[in-house]
């Protein structure tokens, strides 16, 4: 079993919906990362979070320490949204911060018009 | 700023052949890291670095791979003898320390014929 699981593996939305991504993970962590990724591209960071909320424009990432799981959020969804979205976190064992990622299988998405 | 940058791009070498990797981390930045992408998967680790030395090379899969980082910046994935099996996308990605969200490059696709 991967330490970080994402679902679903693919989404498909139309236009102006609302996108909703998981991410589960097994292992004690110092933070998670969002990170979106489109075709032939870099990636790109969305977020960095250890606890709560945060909000970039239409996008939201929420985290729950104590259940182990995060969510992304896509609000309005457009097509230029279709990207992977790949979650992935800096693992804590023992009180030490490895500076690693641990990266989920991604989540493919695309966006209709 | 300038980003993180990778060279080459492309690399289409021989099995067999020996090849170097480049990455070009942001000015500044003392962590370094090196990740693998299989097609359809999420990036694996391989090595980071902090500063000159690497902190942990737990990833790097066999005696092969090696990848070093002189002076504590610019640093080379070195691979000896190529299999068809190491044929991915390596990441570059660098931060200002091992706690910071991490910049990643556009990645160098290495084909082994």
């Amino acid at each position: 079993k991967n330490e970080v699981e994402q679902s679903p593996q693919n989404l498909t939305a139309q236009e102006g919906e609302f996108i909703t991504i998981n991410c589960s993970y097994s292992v004690g962590i110092s933070a998670l990362h969002w990170l979106q990724q489109h075709p032939g591209g870099g990636i790109v960071s969305l977020f960095m979070l250890s606890s709560g909320k945060k909000k970039h424009g239409r996008l939201i990432a929420t985290i729950n320490i104590q259940e182990k799981h995060s969510s992304l959020h896509i609000t309005a969804s457009h097509p230029r949204d279709s990207a992977v979205y790949i979650c992935a976190v800096r693992i804590n064992a023992g009180g030490t911060s490895y500076g690693k990622l641990t990266f989920g299988q991604g989540t493919i998405l695309t966006v209709h018009p | 700023g300038a980003g993180v940058s990778q060279t080459p791009s492309n690399k289409v070498t021989e099995k067999g052949k020996y090849v170097e990797l480049r990455c070009d981390p942001i000015s500044g930045h003392t962590a370094l890291y090196w990740y693998r992408q299989s097609l359809g998967q999420g990036p694996e680790f391989l090595i980071y670095f902090q500063g000159t030395g690497a902190a942990d090379d737990s990833g790097l899969p066999n005696d092969r791979f090696f990848a070093v980082r002189p002076e504590g910046s610019v640093s080379t994935l070195k691979i000896q003898r190529t299999e068809r099996g190491d044929s991915a996308v390596y990441l570059c990605a660098s931060s200002p320390s091992i706690n910071s969200e991490q910049f990643f490059g556009p990645g160098t696709r290495l084909t082994v014929l």
